[in-house]
């Protein structure tokens, strides 16, 4: 049964520190994973999709990387700013479609 | 607005009475996905379908849970007799399915329940 977890639950830095959240999954036969924001009573945003071949992707300020062999990703937040406040959570996908979640990061950037 | 859209966005109910979530997927997407999330947890798969077919259930949704999308559009999730355990957060997701690797999922802005 895949297990995602994610480390550390809540995090808070000061505005401009670069940062690394990091998941973690069991089972490495995994399609792809995302990573999303969800902000409070929100629902979720995808951030960036790495597919099961591929290491990494970026998108702004934002890069995430695949490990597949030992179960691992992170997404690193560079020059982080109040307005990156908000629940990051990974999902891996399986192969019917189905996203399992980790039970996210809280991230809170104070100016 | 093209994205998913869910109705009603907050509902207040009573326990044992039954409440009908809708959503609406973006237009021409073939997969409807729907997960329940608690206070500080990420979300929990429920059900699934491609087109107008249920192609998988998780063993959470218990009998009085009941999922449809009759034209293979938009999707409604029913619970009867609700439950205090039911309050939730009710998402909604949407995709086109290219290959698998590639799926990325689409959600709504979510269904609040609260069950008193």
């Amino acid at each position: 049964k895949q297990e995602v977890t994610q480390i550390p639950a809540a995090l808070s830095v000061p505005e401009g520190e670069n940062l690394v959240l990091n998941c973690s999954f069991t089972d490495s036969a995994i399609y792809n994973l995302q990573w999303f924001r969800q902000d409070p009573g929100k629902g979720l945003t995808s951030l960036l999709l790495i597919q099961s071949s591929q290491r990494e992707q970026t998108s702004g300020r934002l890069n995430a990387s695949l490990d597949k062999s030992s179960g691992r990703s992170t997404l690193y937040i560079a020059a982080s700013q109040p307005g990156d406040s908000a629940t990051y959570l990974c999902a891996v996908r399986g192969n019917t479609g189905k996203l399992i979640f980790g039970q996210g990061t809280t991230l809170q950037v104070k100016p | 607005d093209t994205g998913v859209s869910q109705d009603p966005r907050h509902k207040i109910t009573k326990r044992g009475q039954n409440v009908t979530f809708r959503c609406d997927p973006i237009s021409e997407h073939n997969r409807l996905y729907w997960y329940r999330q608690t206070l500080g947890q990420g979300p929990e798969f429920l059900t699934y379908f491609q087109n107008e077919a249920q192609l998988e259930k998780s063993r959470l949704l218990s009998d009085r849970f009941s999922a449809e999308r009759p034209k293979g559009s938009f999707s409604t999730l029913e619970i009867q007799r609700t439950e205090q355990g039911d309050s939730a957060m009710y998402l909604c997701a949407s995709s086109l399915d290219p290959a698998g690797s590639q799926e990325t999922q689409y959600f709504g802005p979510g269904t609040r329940l609260l069950v008193l």
